[in-house]
């Protein structure tokens, strides 16, 4: 059984640019949400996806964006990045609110 | 105040001792509760979920929650230096989605 996968792992980017990370939940989960953590900090809830629709969303501008496909699969989109978008971005699975979320590999985002 | 508070440590234990992580939240009305594990470099691995008051033990973890002191924490009987990691607490935000809050981490290190 998989667990949650998420892709790429690393990935560098210019100020600016446009961002894409993928996430792949675990099998038989269909709430996928996504977190930002800095270096030293406790993740940050950027959004939670259910139904292929946004249901809660954390304190972040409208830069970042998702979407959520009907195989439960989703992405996390960054326009015009910052050099402080930089950190690890990490998605997370479960099956409704309220239960355990297991979390994938990550991907390290470093915006020069 | 924070929504979740931990003491950032670092926490250091001398190898076989019991190593005792603490975390208190705001949200009273909260229900889920859970420690996360994180190699520096890597993403949070589950380790204990907690729900109701009292004591939850599983093998060398016991986590235990005061509902009243809104109050959790992580036991870690027999550590060894493989333990030595960053020790994420998170709560469910009930009035807020059911969306995960963590605290920043309590860094664990246990010497041989």
């Amino acid at each position: 059984d998989a667990g949650v996968t998420q892709s790429p792992t690393h990935l560098i980017k210019t100020r600016g640019q446009q961002v894409t990370l993928r996430c792949s939940p675990k099998s038989g989960h269909d709430t996928v949400s996504w977190y930002q953590q800095a270096l030293g900090q406790g993740p940050q809830f950027i959004f939670q996806y259910y139904e292929e629709e946004e249901r809660q969303r954390g304190n972040f501008p409208d830069r970042f964006s998702g979407h959520q496909f009907p195989n439960y699969s989703s992405e996390l989109n960054v326009n015009a990045l910052l050099l402080g978008d930089s950190a690890l971005y990490l998605c997370a699975s479960s099956v409704e609110l309220g239960t355990e979320a297991f979390f994938g590999q990550g991907t390290r985002l470093t915006v020069v | 105040q924070k929504e979740v508070e931990q003491n950032s440590g670092p926490l250091s234990v001398p190898e076989g001792a019991i190593a005792s992580l603490n975390c208190t939240y705001s949200d009273r009305v909260s229900q889920s509760f859970f420690w996360y594990r994180q190699y520096s470099g890597k993403s949070p691995e589950l380790i204990m979920s907690i729900y109701s008051n009292g004591d939850k033990e599983d093998g060398r973890f016991t986590a235990q929650l005061n509902k009243a002191s809104q109050y959790v924490s992580l036991l870690i009987r027999d550590s060894q230096p493989s333990d030595s990691a960053t020790y994420l607490c998170a709560v469910e935000a009930r009035n807020q989605g059911g969306k995960l809050i963590f605290g920043q981490g309590t860094e664990l290190s246990v010497k041989p």
